[in-house]
Order: structure tokens, then C-alpha cells, then sequence
């Protein structure tokens, strides 16, 4: 049983729209990281959130981390072909343990 | 830097053969972790090192899994015997600190196919 939950598992959009990714958690971890991992490579980390209620952007990327630390989401706007990926969120405890996982695919 | 080196990108063996998957961290990183992804179960940690020494084994699947770090730059994550369960993708990643405090820097995996 992952202790952190992805949705959707699938994301196919056309460029130029927006898309949203959730990552729930049944534990309250230190913090809580995204990674995009592209085929044939290793995750690359995106952002790490510490603080309830904490946003954070990255160009067209915004992270939000729940009041509760238990729930994040990744927003991405007006995506683009460059995006597509594998989104990973994790929870740190001075280890990793990562969701399973959202693939995207933005359509030119 | 060069980044997280692994070795062999790619293997392919028999079910009963003995692997040997290689890694090289980033150079003044203290901690080496190796984690395996699959489909079914995703992205688990199976070992993690601090200054060489092995502190946490407990997502080594079995017996059969073993990994060692006999210097500060390199590490080796053996199986033997192999099974074809074992098909997966090893990665390898290194840092300064624990997850959450530091940027955990992954390579580029080992593709291994156990037939």
C-alpha cells in the first residue's frame, strides 16, 4: 500500500491548455518534493514544500501544500510539449517514498 | 559535474546469473541511495549509504539483494541468483544531506531484464 496517493494516473492535453496533478498522503511527512522524470532518465526534483498552505511557482508550475500537509497539487499553465513527463510527488523523512506517479502528455 | 554515473545502462541475463550493478556519486555527496521502479510498485528505496556505511536496508527485497560502498566513490547493488521478478529499473542517486534537506541527484538508471 503507497502511503502516497497520485491522480489522475493518466493526463493527455493539447498544447496551450492547463492541467492539474493531486498527491495525497495518509502521513504527514517533514516535506513533501515533485520530480519530473522524462523516459530514460532519473527523476529530476522540481520543488520541495515544508509549510501548510505554502505556494510556490516555478514559471508556468504552481505547487500548493495543504493547511494539513497531507495534500499537494501541481499546476501547470498553458503547458507545452516540453512538459510532458512522469510527475512524481514524494514525502521526505529523511528518506524518500514516492506516489506512483501522474504521465503527461502535451500534444502539439 | 558529471552528475550521478551508472553502469551498465542496459543488461540483459538469465534467470539464475549473477548481476552487478555499478554506481558513481557526485563527487563530496555523503549520502548514496539506490532505489528500484517498476510499473506495479513504482519508486522504492532499497538501501541508502551516509559516508560509506549502509544505515537503512530494510526495502532490500530479499537475501538475494545485497549492495556495498567500499569508498566514497563508488557503489555496487548486486543480485545473485537473479529472477525474472527482478526486471526493473535501478537507480542510483546521491546528496549532501537526508531526503527533504538536500537535492537528491539521480542518474540515469540500469535497465535490467532477467528472462
Amino acid at each position: 500500500t503507497q502511503l502516497l496517493e497520485q491522480s489522475p494516473q493518466f493526463l493527455s492535453i493539447q498544447e496551450g491548455e492547463n492541467l492539474t496533478v493531486y498527491c495525497n498522503s495518509s502521513s504527514v511527512f517533514s516535506s513533501l518534493q515533485w520530480y519530473r522524470q522524462e523516459p530514460g532518465e532519473g527523476p529530476v526534483l522540481l520543488v520541495t514544500v515544508v509549510t501548510g498552505g505554502e505556494v510556490k511557482k516555478l514559471k508556468r508550475l504552481t505547487f500548493q501544500f495543504g493547511d494539513a500537509r497531507k495534500d499537494s497539487s501541481l499546476h501547470i499553465t498553458a503547458a507545452q510539449p516540453g512538459d510532458t513527463g512522469l510527475y512524481l510527488c514524494a514525502g521526505a523523512d529523511y528518506k524518500l517514498s514516492f506516489g506512483a506517479g501522474t504521465t503527461v502528455t502535451v500534444r502539439a | 559535474d558529471a552528475g550521478v554515473i551508472q553502469s551498465p545502462r542496459h543488461e540483459v541475463t538469465e534467470m539464475g546469473q549473477e548481476v552487478t550493478l555499478r554506481c558513481k556519486p557526485i563527487s563530496g555527496h555523503d549520502y548514496l541511495f539506490w532505489y528500484r521502479q517498476t510499473m506495479m510498485r513504482g519508486l522504492e528505496l532499497l538501501i541508502y549509504f551516509n559516508n560509506n556505511v549502509p544505515i537503512d536496508d530494510s526495502g532490500m527485497p530479499e537475501d538475494r539483494f545485497s549492495a556495498k560502498m567500499p569508498n566514497a566513490s563508488f557503489s555496487t547493488l548486486k543480485i545473485q541468483p537473479s529472477e525474472p521478478r527482478d526486471s526493473a529499473v535501478y537507480f542510483c542517486a546521491s546528496s549532501f544531506g537526508l531526503a527533504g534537506t538536500d537535492t537528491q541527484y539521480f542518474g540515469p538508471g540500469t535497465r535490467l531484464t532477467v528472462l
